[in-house]
């Protein structure tokens, strides 16, 4: 089965300054994609950046970008930036190859103060 | 396009009551998902569907039931009402390209169990 960890339940950080939020994985799979959403206070849940692991080469979003280490099976997201739009919660995700589940990790909440 | 729609958005049942939450999509996805979030935490699996006339269980499936007769619809059945179904439930669709990946969410339905 596969997992998706994030350790850090909350983080904050200035706003215009840099944060990197974390998550591991674990998957014995070889083709899989790795995706940040994003929950706002809305609730709406809205797509931040996708990654195959086929890929070397990080995604990049505008603002967004990932630090994926396929070897240690972990997916960073850095917002460069940070706006106070950006607070929210956040959600690493992964789908195999294998099937059509996408599973979710437990979220972190993160503030941008002004 | 409407995308995915959910109804109800929000409803109180008491304790052994039954509901359907109803979704549609108008996006002719084959993938459907049932999700439901407790407070501060991430979203686990009920059910899913991989095109009409098939679905599947996820990590936490007791207590509910879902059907797929078209691939508009995956309406799902709570059956007798429990204190611990109390839950945002968030209804998702996807395109049968794996390349992208992405989950359109519904806007969520929140469910108080009294």
């Amino acid at each position: 089965a596969q997992t998706v960890t994030q350790s850090q339940p909350e983080m904050s950080v200035q706003e215009a300054e840099t944060v990197t939020l974390s998550c591991t994985y674990d998957t014995s799979e070889n083709n899989y994609y790795l995706f940040w959403y994003k929950q706002p206070p809305s609730r709406q849940m809205i797509l931040v950046i996708r990654q195959e692991a086929y890929k070397q080469q990080n995604a990049t979003e505008n603002r967004f970008s990932v630090n994926f280490q396929k070897a240690a099976k972990s997916f960073s997201l850095k917002i460069s930036d940070s706006q106070l739009g950006d607070t929210a919660m956040y959600f690493c995700a992964f789908l195999t190859g294998a099937n059509s589940k996408l599973t979710f990790g437990k979220g972190i909440t993160l503030s941008v103060r002004p | 396009n409407a995308g995915v729609t959910q109804t109800p958005k929000f409803r109180i049942l008491k304790i052994g009551q039954s509901m359907t939450l109803q979704c549609t999509q108008d996006m002719n996805h084959n993938y459907m998902y049932w999700y439901r979030q407790d407070p501060g935490m991430g979203l686990k699996l009920i059910y899913y569907s991989v095109g009409a006339g098939i679905t599947d269980k996820g990590e936490v499936p007791n207590g509910y039931n879902v059907s797929r007769s078209t691939t508009e619809d995956f309406p799902l059945r709570l059956e007798l009402a429990a204190p611990s179904q109390t839950s945002v439930y968030f209804c998702a669709s996807r395109g049968p390209n794996r390349d992208t990946g992405e989950l359109f969410f519904g806007e969520g339905s929140r469910l108080t169990v009294l």
